[in-house]
């Protein structure tokens, strides 16, 4: 079956500083990728919308300045996280479709920690 | 705008239980639901789906149908295991908006 992978699976950042967590699509051609925030405990929460070569489309209440995604290819997208704060510190999980009525392909999440 | 509501967590059952999750959904047109499953500290796969009216997802003893009439989509399945203990999402994607929209997610623990 489809297999998306996501990397880092965790990753520990001081204040300040940023990190990016890419997405890959290993067997398909992803048109299009989502990004999505989880809160312990919690639903996800779609971040963003990134088709391939265009700019991606936030949520609102999403600062697009502070989560940078970009979707250069069909297989691989990334999200950068700028200038991480603690409050930052989230469950980041990644989709991708192949833009048939498949259902969307999810990455394992980056357990992201700002000290 | 389209939503989906689950039954409040947490759900802890005996194993070998009847398990029922319920699942409501508001959607214009004719969404497909899907099930996922979230173990410890990993992402989402896919349990079932369904794409129209009656039809019923299935896998690994779980179960739910596709409910036009009352918007519904509860997941079942009949004899619990310990391994089923996990979050549960119930989730509808409606083809013109491109994206999913999960409900609140329902935290499921099986005792031995």
């Amino acid at each position: 079956g489809a297999v998306v992978s996501q990397h880092p699976s965790w990753v520990i950042c001081k204040s300040g500083t940023s990190v990016k967590i890419e997405c890959r699509s290993l067997d398909f051609q992803a048109t299009t990728m989502f990004w999505y925030r989880q809160f312990p405990k919690q639903s996800l929460m779609l971040m963003a919308t990134s088709n391939e070569g265009s700019k991606a489309t936030y949520e609102q209440g999403v600062e697009k300045d502070k989560f940078l995604i970009n979707h250069a290819s069909l297989t691989l997208s990334t999200l950068t996280v700028t200038s991480a704060h603690p409050e930052d510190s989230s469950f980041y999980i990644c989709s991708a479709s192949d833009g048939g009525n498949s259902p969307l392909h999810f990455g394992n999440g980056t357990r992201l920690t700002v000290t | 705008g389209d939503s989906v509501t689950q039954m409040e967590g947490p759900v802890t059952l005996s194993e070998e239980a009847f398990l029922t999750i319920n699942c409501t959904y508001t959607a214009t047109g004719y969404p497909s639901l899907f099930w996922y499953v979230q173990y410890p500290g990993e992402g989402l796969q896919l349990l079932l789906k369904a794409t129209k009216a009656d039809d019923k997802g299935s896998n690994k003893g779980f179960e739910a149908t596709y409910r036009k009439e009352t918007t519904s989509f509860h997941l079942e399945k009949g004899s619990v295991q310990v391994s089923d203990s996990a979050v549960y999402f119930c989730a509808l994607f409606r083809q013109g908006a491109q994206k999913l929209v999960f409900g609140q997610g329902t935290r499921l623990t099986i005792n031995p």
